[in-house]
């Protein structure tokens, strides 16, 4: 199992430009997110989506767009970059919670996005 | 809605000792998680531990526990025998247990630096 892994490592994007970050598990996980990290802020939620065809929002939707066409790919959106969207970006995964079973969560290895 | 709070922005110990990290949380939710995750410089997300809030007794995962306290909603990572590989950014972390609730999310606290001194 690869676990979850994401694409680009590191971007710089200028103001205004778009971009789409890459997220993907092979653990046919139901329940997928997108969590942004920046300084003295811990992670807060972007998007989630518990299944195909099935995306909400979270804490700071703003300026990002999901979308889920498969159990395995999560990508996240940026279509008009902002300064204020530089952070780092995890992508994460588990299974739906069935049955008061814990099922952990799986985080990919984080996206470093800088928009100049 | 949740929230959690690390009120130590940083923290420091001897290599060997022992140090203990705050969070407190506020939830009106009775079955949920606790956890502490540690960031490395690499950025990797690690789960240390977690905690039910139903179990009574508290976790352990070698040298690191937790001292839960459901209800003074505190839920403390005491590191023992610290080793410099411990030095990391340390987030603990709230998780609805209600199916259908928003136990699709972590809430996390802002995190405590933790520097380990030879």
């Amino acid at each position: 199992n690869a676990g979850v892994t994401q694409t680009p490592k590191f971007q710089v994007l200028k103001t205004g430009q778009s971009m789409t970050l890459q997220c993907a598990q092979d653990m046919n996980h139901e329940y997928m997110s997108w969590y942004r990290q920046d300084p003295g802020m811990g992670l807060r939620l972007i998007h989630y989506s518990v299944g195909a065809g099935i995306t909400d929002q979270g804490e700071v939707p703003n300026g990002y767009n999901v979308s889920r066409s498969t159990t395995e790919d999560f990508p996240l959106r940026l279509l008009s970059a902002a300064p204020s969207q530089t952070s780092v970006y995890f992508c994460a995964s588990r299974h739906e919670l069935a049955g008061g079973t814990y099922n952990e969560q799986f985080f990919g290895p984080g996206t470093r996005l800088t928009v100049l | 809605a949740q929230t959690v709070t690390q009120s130590q922005p940083e923290m420091s110990v001897q290599e060997a000792e022992t140090v203990t990290l705050s969070c407190t949380y506020d939830t009106s939710e009775s079955d949920y998680y606790l956890f502490w995750y540690k960031q490395p410089p690499s950025r990797q997300m690690i789960l240390v531990i977690r905690q039910e809030a139903y179990k009574q007794q508290n976790a352990t995962e070698n040298r690191f526990s937790v001292n839960f306290q459901k209800a003074a909603k505190s839920f403390s990572l005491k590191i023992s025998d610290s080793q410099l590989g411990d030095a990391a950014m340390y987030f603990c972390a709230y998780r609805s247990a209600v199916s259908g609730g928003s136990n699709y999310k972590l809430t996390f606290g802002k995190g405590t630096l933790l520097t380990v001194n030879p």
